[in-house]
């Protein structure tokens, strides 16, 4: 089976960075998503990593570590509308599936 | 960029009643769609993978009699949630695979708030 595992909920402060992290075990891992959802909205794709290592797009960026099972994303410059839920998916080959952690709900305050 | 659009995006029903949920790709040709329910403060929970012209495969637990998938065209798959009960009551999402390469990611139907009363 799968198990992917990220904080709840965290609060941060607007204009700092943030790190909401997430492990993961699986088998037939073929790649890592992470997704924003605002609430009563579907997720919106923010990155994909197969590769150990960071890939960075503007504020966002999502590291992988493939042998320890762990990933990040890490959000600069907070902004208020940065309030959301952040899903860690789990790409599973055989499956062609996605499963997905808990989400973690972040709190941007002023 | 691709967009699947999924309606309605709102629906009470009573109990006893069906509902149908639609999920369209609308550029693009989506050979397989997850149908995914998210419970309040809950992550997306996988129901089943919906096949284009074959049986949809159903998520262990999850009724396949009370959810009916079709999947008649290459761009249109239908969630019907038969004989609704109140805890039936959830957001409902689709999801579609973009192309063949992963930095598309999947893209999700803007989802379906059903209410059960």
């Amino acid at each position: 089976g799968q198990n992917i595992d990220q904080p709840t909920e965290m609060t941060a402060t607007e204009g700092a960075i943030v790190q909401i992290n997430c492990t993961y075990q699986t088998s037939g891992f073929n790649g890592l998503f992470w997704y924003q959802q605002h609430a009563g909205e579907a997720p919106t794709f923010l990155s994909y990593n197969v590769l150990d290592g960071l890939e960075e797009k503007g504020r966002f960026s999502s590291f992988l570590s493939r042998s320890k099972g762990y990933s990040y994303l890490l959000l600069k410059e907070l902004q208020m509308k940065d309030s959301a839920s952040y899903l860690c998916a789990v790409f599973n080959n055989a499956g062609n599936m996605l499963t997905f952690g808990g989400g973690t709900r972040l709190m941007v305050k002023p | 960029g691709a967009v699947v659009s999924q309606h309605p995006s709102r629906v009470i029903c009573k109990s006893g009643t069906s509902v149908k949920i639609e999920c369209r790709s609308l550029d693009f040709q989506a050979t397989t769609m997850f149908w995914y329910r998210q419970f309040p403060k809950q992550s997306l929970m996988l129901m089943a993978t919906s096949n284009e012209g074959s049986k949809a495969t159903y998520e262990q637990g999850v009724e396949k009699d009370k959810f009916l998938i079709n999947h008649a065209s290459l761009t249109l798959s239908t969630l019907t949630v038969t004989s609704a009960h109140p805890e039936d009551s959830s957001f409902y999402i689709c999801s579609a695979r973009v192309g063949g390469e992963m930095n598309y990611g999947y893209t999700f139907g803007s989802g379906t708030r059903l209410t059960v009363v």
